[in-house]
């Protein structure tokens, strides 16, 4: 079975561009969730979508938004970067379904880097 | 809100040594927790989880945690250290919101080096 893949690995922005990361979950997962991780705030929940809904946020400004797509693939983005997105972005999906804890699957995550 | 304390930032054993890494949490209800390990450049990686049941959970590459409620801990072992096991460690509580989510909180982690 494939895994969680995120697209691309490795990013380089310029400060005030836009940016679109990419998640496909586990075949069959139905729930994606992305969470931030900088050296400085550790790893940082995002939001997770479930069936195309945001079910849930993190406390983020809203220039970091998300979608969810009726396969389950998921995208995130930021727009107007700021240095301090620079981080290493995962996305994670499992089977959880109505708040049951299922195990999170972990891509190998998008390395942001804004310049 | 639910919270993760993991006590040391870096924890050095020598091969073949214990290791032990230490995890305190904080919750209002039951928790469901896991271990997570992340080598460089990498995502995140399951070790074990703890649901409800049995308190000692055994996961991959020879781990173990055991829950104590009266502790509000759940620690990382592994009886003997190898050159792998060099990674870091993060311990997370999950908690359900009210929309039926689901999100984790995180520790901030321990970076684990294993001596020749």
């Amino acid at each position: 079975k494939a895994g969680v893949t995120q697209t691309p690995r490795y990013l380089i922005k310029t400060r005030g561009q836009q940016v679109t990361l990419s998640c496909s979950p586990i075949s069959g997962h139905r729930s994606v969730s992305w969470y931030q991780q900088t050296p400085g705030q550790g790893l940082q929940f995002l939001f997770e979508y479930f069936s195309e809904t945001q079910r849930n946020k993190g406390n983020f400004p809203g220039r970091f938004s998300g979608r969810q797509f009726s396969n389950s693939r998921s995208e995130m983005n930021v727009s107007t970067l700021e240095l301090g997105d620079s981080a290493l972005y995962l996305c994670a999906s499992s089977l959880a379904v109505h708040g049951m804890n299922t195990e999170a699957f972990f891509g190998q995550g998008t390395r942001l880097t804004v310049v | 809100a639910q919270s993760v304390t993991q006590l040391g930032s870096h924890v050095s054993v020598s091969e073949g040594a214990l290791v032990l890494l230490r995890c305190n949490y904080s919750s209002s209800v039951p928790p469901y927790l896991f271990w997570y390990v992340q080598y460089p450049n990498q995502g995140l990686q399951l070790l074990l989880k703890y649901t409800t049941g049995a308190t000692l959970v055994k996961g991959i590459n020879g781990f173990e945690a055991e829950f104590k409620k009266s502790e509000t801990s759940f620690h990382l072992t592994k009886p003997s250290a190898h050159m792998s096991d060099a990674a870091e460690y993060f311990c997370a509580v999950s908690e359900v919101t009210g929309a039926g989510s689901y999100q984790l909180t995180f520790g901030k982690g321990t970076k684990l080096s294993v001596i020749p």
